[in-house]
Parts: structure tokens; sequence; C-alpha cells
């Protein structure tokens, strides 16, 4: 049973073109989203995160949306540069559970094309 | 600071063989966690310890043990390995809740 679905597998966007990735969860105690970025042969990286008390958190190239209603949420980059293809996993927390375990998607690979 | 840092980098073993994955953090962190990952599977927590001295199961604990030494170091044992324990773990470190952050990982392959 995923809580955290990121269903698309890969995802190929032009390089200056706005890469959108998705993912949906189940659980509506999640209180807490993250993103994280990883390369080849490394581990994964923190990006960004957002509580669920915000509906929009923007650093830099990166901004995460969050829509609670529809259990969804959305990383946006802008404009996308080589360096980001990466494989990219959604996870989210439930922060008041105090249990302090963060469930993960399954990732998406992002192929920033030339 | 060093962050995460995990020893062995790569690691073959035989069916049967044990092994243990040492993972520290210098961060100061009171969270620990171990995680695998498969392709097509993401990251999935194998046990994890919220301060020292304690420890709990993850998603896909069996066949693993975990030690919390101290508040820098959690490792992880394999008893008896096995081929379906081929894979790559990657160690991880956090304040409560929130961003983890992630050692290089150790590349496992059990034979």
């Amino acid at each position: 049973d995923q809580q955290v679905k990121q269903n698309s597998p890969s995802l190929s966007v032009q390089e200056g073109r706005i890469s959108i990735l998705n993912c949906d969860y189940t659980n509506s105690m999640f209180d807490y989203f993250l993103w994280y970025k990883k390369y080849p042969a490394e581990g994964p990286t923190f990006l960004i995160s957002i509580s669920s008390i915000k509906d929009k958190n923007e650093d830099g190239r990166f901004t995460v949306f969050l829509n609670k209603s529809a259990k969804h949420l959305s990383l946006h980059i802008v404009p996308s540069q080589p360096g980001d293809s990466a494989v990219y996993f959604c996870a989210a927390s439930h922060l008041m559970n105090r249990d302090d375990k963060i469930i993960f998607g399954k990732g998406t690979r992002l192929h920033i094309l030339p | 600071n060093a962050g995460v840092t995990q020893t062995p980098k790569f690691q073959v073993l035989k069916t049967g063989q044990s092994m243990t994955l040492q993972c520290a953090q210098d961060m100061n962190h009171n969270s620990m966690y171990w995680y695998r990952q498969d392709p097509g599977m993401g990251l999935r927590l194998i046990y994890y310890s919220a301060s020292e001295g304690t420890t709990d199961k993850g998603e896909v604990p069996n066949g693993y043990n975990v030690s919390r030494l101290n508040k820098r170091e959690f490792s992880l044992r394999l008893e008896s390995a096995a081929p379906s324990q081929t894979s790559v773990y990657f160690c991880a470190s956090s304040v409560l809740g929130y961003e983890q952050y992630f050692g290089p990982g150790t590349r496992l392959t059990v034979t």
C-alpha cells in the first residue's frame, strides 16, 4: 500500500523550459512534505520542503505547490538546466506523530534535453 | 563537517556470510535511519533510531539487525546474507521528523 505515489517513472524536458514533477499521497495525517534529488552513485540530497499550513514554497528556481484537498503536490523547476537531470523523490511525514518516519515515493527520473 | 559517512563503499559477500555496515554523523542529530534502494522500488526504510538507545523496525526489517552505538553511530548488520539483500544501502540522520541528510551509500552484492 503506497502512501506516497509518483506515477511518472521518467520525464524529459527541454533545457530552459519548466519541469513539473508530480506526487500524490493517501494519508491525510501527513503534514510535512519534502523533495529530494539524487544523482547516480550519490546519496539523496534535500531540495525543498513545505508544511501543510502553506500551499506554496519557493527557493530560487524550485517551487513546491501543495493541494491538500486533492492530496497532491508538485515540484516546478524553472528554468530547467542540464544539472537538474537526476532522480527526484517526493516524501511525506507526520510531524505531530513523533514516530519520526519519512515515507518516500519511488522516484521520477528527470532528463533535461539540450 | 563530514555530514554522514558510511563504510564500506562497496562490498561483495557470499550467501550466508555476515557483515556490518557502519554509519556516523557529526551534525548532532538525534534520529538516524537505514534505507535500501532497489531499482523501481524507491527508498525503503529498514530500521530507524529516533534517539540514542532506541531502535524501531521500518518497512523491510527482516534479515537485518541494528545497533545505535551512541548518538553519532548507527550500524546495520546482516547476520546471514542472501542474494535478495543485494542493494544499495543508505544511512541518514535528521532532527526529529524534518529533512534527512544522507550518506553516500554502500553498494552490496550477495552472490
